[in-house]
C-alpha cells in the first residue's frame, strides 16, 4: 500500500498519559500535515511539517503538542498530559509540494481519553 | 467571514439519480485550488476532485465533476448516477495564501452528509 500510513488506527489513554501518533507520508511526499477532526465536525489544521522543519504550527495549542519529521521514519504528534479535550481523529495527510498538489490522507488515529 | 460554507448539512438523494453538493468560499488571492472530499462512516478521507483557480475548465473525475463559477465564488460538486456507496460526508476545502511559489495552507468547510436511498 503506498497510501500515507497512520498507526494506531484506535488510542486510548488516560488522563495524564501521553499519547503518540505516527504517520509516514506517501511515496515521494516531503510535506506532512496533521489535522484534527472532532466529533460532527470539519477538519482544522494543526500544523505542517517538512523533513526536519516545522513550517507552520499556527493550528497547533500552544502546550502540550508537539510535532516532528525526522530526517529518518515517520512524522511524530505527540500531545502530553492529555485531557478528555484531546479526544478526536487526528488525520495526517502529505503533498508532493505544497502548493498545487492534492493532500492525501492517511485513515486517522481515533484518540479517545478515558 | 467563513472561508469554506457548506450550507446543507444533510442531502437525501435516490439512487441513479444526480446531486449537486453546495460550496462557497471566499478568498481575495487570484491563484487558490478547490477540493473535494468524501469520508465514508469508517473514517477515512478520500480525494475526489481538484479545481486550480486559472483553469478554465470544469474539473471532473468519473462521475464527479466540480462545477466551478468563479464570479460566485461558488465550487459545487456534482454526482452523476448516485450509488449506495456514495452515502458519505462530503467536505470542501480550499488553499490559498503565499507568496509566488509559496505554501498555500488548506482550509476545510464542515461537511455536508450525503444518504443515498435505494
Amino acid at each position: 500500500n503506498a497510501g500515507v500510513m497512520q498507526n494506531p488506527r484506535h488510542l486510548v489513554r488516560r488522563r495524564g498519559q501521553e499519547a503518540r501518533l505516527r504517520c509516514s507520508p506517501m511515496k515521494g511526499h516531503s510535506h506532512v500535515y496533521w489535522y484534527r477532526q472532532l466529533p460532527e465536525e470539519g477538519l482544522k489544521f494543526m500544523v505542517y511539517l517538512q523533513k526536519e522543519n516545522i513550517i507552520d504550527e499556527s493550528g497547533m495549542p500552544k502546550e502540550r503538542f508537539s510535532a516532528e519529521f525526522p530526517k529518518e521514519g515517520p512524522s511524530i504528534l505527540r500531545i502530553q498530559q492529555v485531557v478528555r479535550g484531546d479526544s478526536a481523529a487526528y488525520f495526517c495527510a502529505s503533498s508532493m509540494d505544497n502548493r498545487y498538489q492534492p493532500q492525501h490522507f492517511g485513515d486517522g488515529t481515533r484518540l479517545s481519553i478515558l | 467571514a467563513q472561508k469554506i460554507t457548506q450550507t446543507q448539512p444533510g442531502m437525501f438523494v435516490q439512487e441513479k439519480e444526480a446531486v449537486t453538493l453546495d460550496c462557497t468560499y471566499d478568498t481575495s488571492d487570484q491563484s487558490y485550488g478547490l477540493f473535494w472530499y468524501k469520508q465514508p462512516s469508517s473514517g477515512e478521507m478520500i480525494f475526489l476532485i481538484y479545481q486550480g483557480s486559472y483553469d478554465e475548465q470544469n474539473a471532473t473525475e468519473g462521475r464527479y465533476s466540480l462545477n466551478f463559477q468563479k464570479a460566485r465564488k461558488s465550487a459545487n460538486l456534482v454526482i452523476s448516477a448516485s450509488q449506495l456507496g456514495d452515502s458519505a460526508m462530503y467536505f470542501c476545502a480550499m488553499r490559498e495564501g503565499g507568496t509566488s511559489g509559496g505554501y498555500q495552507k488548506v482550509t476545510f468547510g464542515i461537511g455536508t452528509k450525503l444518504q443515498v436511498i435505494p
